[in-house]
């Protein structure tokens, strides 16, 4: 069956530090990854989207890469700061259904 | 505003007693989507809408109907609802399939 997991349930680190959190997925060809943030009790939040022909995208202090060979994404916070402390999801979707997977989540803390 | 809004957002109630969720968004999107969200399962989809008149079944659809009449709405309906669709629920919607999805602030249902 299809899964995706993501890399830890929690992850700390130093405030100015790069953050890397990781999605990998099995039984699943993706047409597209998303990520999103979701800070307690508010509904997610989207950050960042990835076709599977692309490589890498960028949006500010955010990157990701998609490597569909090794199935994974990778989710780079650079620069972080406390405000980004929240849980981060990665999704995948099918463009033939339309249908998503969701990870269950990284918690994100960035020490002060 | 864009938003994506839900209602109720709190809901306790008894096993077997019809309830409804309304969903509703302002941002004349085609493509719409219900969750819900479960400790250590992350977000599941329900079901999804490609547009009026067109809903299918995400990954875990039993227990639920959802109809699609206008374009902005999209409710959620418990027939008979048990205590095992307890759970924090979203609504999100997006442009189109695949493109990044907005999420209403979710509706917390308690079914004792």
């Amino acid at each position: 069956s299809q899964k995706i997991e993501q890399n830890s349930e929690a992850l700390n680190i130093q405030e100015g530090k790069t953050a890397t959190l990781t999605c990998n997925y099995t039984n699943y060809s993706p047409a597209y990854l998303q990520w999103y943030r979701q800070d307690p009790g508010r509904g997610p939040v989207f950050l960042l989207l990835i076709r599977e022909n692309e490589k890498e995208k960028r949006k500010e202090r955010l990157k990701v890469t998609f490597d569909t060979t090794l199935k994974q994404s990778l989710f780079h916070i650079t620069a972080s700061q406390p405000a980004d402390s929240a849980t981060y999801l990665c999704a995948l979707g099918d463009s033939g259904t339309y249908k998503y997977i969701f990870g269950t989540g990284t918690r994100l803390k960035v020490l002060a | 505003e864009a938003q994506v809004t839900q209602n109720p957002r709190y809901l306790i109630t008894v096993t077997g007693k019809k309830l409804t969720v309304t969903c509703s968004q302002n941002m004349n999107h085609e493509y719409m989507s219900w969750y819900r969200q479960d400790p250590g399962l992350g977000l599941r989809q329900i079901y999804y809408s490609m547009n009026v008149e067109v809903t299918d079944k995400g990954d875990v659809p039993e227990g639920y109907k959802v109809s699609r009449k206008e374009k902005r709405n999209f409710p959620l309906i418990l027939e008979s609802p048990s205590p095992n669709q307890t759970s924090l629920y979203f609504c999100a919607s997006s442009q189109t399939g695949g493109q990044p999805q907005h999420f209403g602030d979710g509706t917390r249902l308690s079914i004792l």
